[in-house]
């Protein structure tokens, strides 16, 4: 079945640091690739998206570009802040796109400090 | 302000006793779901619902049960079957794009609801 798997965290960065967290999948054809970011105590927001290969999602300095080859989205940021302090979900959705279900990584937490 | 609610957002129940959470979306979205997350694990699908009156489970459903009576609510009620009630719930709705070739379903997340079982 389809499944996807995301580096340990947690992970801890000095501010201005290049940020990697690791996103590989599990899935048969094609599809979309996602990361949404949860802070403390709320809910999840979707980060940015990719839907077919070789696309690149970004949003707020943050991008990733969807790997047919490696089966790979890892999330990249060139700087990261302290408000970026949060934990990171890999996620994809089948290419049916049956029922608009997500499938979710294990979350990688991020600590930024200054 | 469009979005979802949950309430409330601390929930405090006795073992053996059911309980219902509340979710509620203006968004007009026709799919709803109901997650569940655990420390250091992923958020695994309870139940989710694609139209009123209907409704599917998900990976973990046994010991829940939820309805969908009206497009704006989707509430879920966890009951004394379920082992180890106490957790964050999240609810979610989404709405569906389409383009290039591809559809794929945005979802939009509530606050949260964080069950504690005394």
């Amino acid at each position: 079945g389809n499944s996807v798997t995301q580096m340990e965290g947690p992970v801890t960065l000095s501010e201005e640091a290049f940020l990697t967290i690791n996103c590989t999948y599990t899935a048969t054809g094609y599809p979309s690739l996602f990361w949404y970011v949860q802070y403390p105590g709320e809910g999840l927001q979707l980060l940015l998206k990719a839907t077919k290969a070789d696309d690149k999602g970004s949003n707020k300095g943050f991008e990733a570009t969807y790997r047919k080859e490696t089966t790979s989205f890892h999330l990249e940021k060139g700087s990261v802040q302290v408000s970026d302090s949060a934990v990171y979900f890999c996620a994809l959705s089948d290419q049916y796109n049956q029922g608009g279900k997500l499938i979710f990584g294990q979350g990688t937490e991020l600590s930024v400090k200054p | 302000d469009g979005g979802i609610t949950q309430s409330p957002k601390y929930l405090f129940r006795k073992e053996g006793q059911n309980v219902t959470l509340s979710c509620e979306q203006n968004l007009n979205h026709d799919a709803m779901y109901w997650y569940r997350q655990d420390p250091g694990q992923g958020l695994r699908l309870i139940y989710y619902s694609q139209i009123v009156n209907d409704f599917q489970k998900g990976d973990i459903a046994e010991g829940y049960s939820v309805s969908r009576e009206k497009k704006e609510s989707f509430p879920l009620t966890v009951t004394s079957a379920q082992k180890n009630p106490t957790a964050f719930y999240l609810c979610a709705s989404s709405i569906e794009w389409y383009g290039q070739g591809v559809s794929y379903n945005e979802q939009f997340f509530g606050p949260g609801t964080r069950l504690t079982v005394l």
